[in-house]
């Protein structure tokens, strides 16, 4: 079946910009991660959801991060007036629950630049 | 704190048998988890431990020792393209992974 996908693959935008990740998760996977790796660097944990609910947004970096989720799907993530900061790859991943040991399907990411 | 360490680069030759170790401080534990990353990708599962032992899954074994907050990853009959990343990452007490910042694995021929 199709894994995890994430649009744009690439994206280039000027500081002060506001952009918008997708992500569409496994059909069924009731859980959803948002992360973000930034060069030769391990992965930061941004937001999760169970269903359209996001429990913990504690991991969201300022009040210029946010995301939302819908019909249990596919989730979009917003960063509003970028900055040269933000530039990394933002990872979208799924897994069956977020309350269990279930494994996490990586999407192939959104590489963000901020000129 | 929360906190993972493992070490940030090793090096092996082609077929031989490399370790890469973890170590982990969580609030609870609920499992820890080993994911791939190859250069440029999204990271994949590997393995994952809750009980002590050892799990052996082909070429690829993980360990975990609960009281000592322990874990490796063991990789046996080395090939070139098990050059990558290794992320160890553990679960807390909310079921949140805690990501370690990843293992940098060079096979040389």
């Amino acid at each position: 079946g199709a894994g995890v996908s994430q649009s744009p693959s690439n994206k280039v935008t000027e500081k002060g910009k506001d952009v918008e990740l997708r992500c569409d998760p496994i059909s069924g996977h009731t859980a959803l991660y948002w992360y973000r790796q930034r060069l030769g660097q391990g992965l930061e944990f941004l937001i999760y959801f169970q269903g359209n609910s996001a429990p913990d947004k504690s991991g969201l970096p300022s009040d210029r991060f946010s995301a939302e989720r819908t019909g249990e799907s596919v989730s979009t993530l917003t960063i509003q007036r970028t900055q040269q900061e933000d530039s990394a790859v933002y990872l979208c991943a799924s897994s069956l629950e977020a309350g269990g040991p279930y494994e996490q399907y990586f999407g192939p990411g959104t590489r963000l630049t901020v000129t | 704190g929360q906190n993972i360490d493992q070490p940030t680069e090793m090096t092996a030759t082609e077929g031989a048998i490399v370790q890469i170790n973890c170590t982990y401080q969580t609030s609870g534990f609920n499992g820890l988890f080993w994911y791939q990353q190859h250069a440029g990708e999204a990271p994949t599962f590997l393995s994952y431990n809750v009980l002590d032992g050892l799990e052996e899954k082909g070429r690829f074994s993980s360990f975990l020792s609960r009281s000592k907050g322990y874990s490796y990853l063991l990789l046996k009959e080395l090939q070139m393209k098990d050059s990558a990343s290794y992320l160890c990452a553990a679960m807390d007490s909310n079921y949140q992974l805690i990501w370690g910042a990843g293992t940098k694995l060079i096979i040389k021929p």
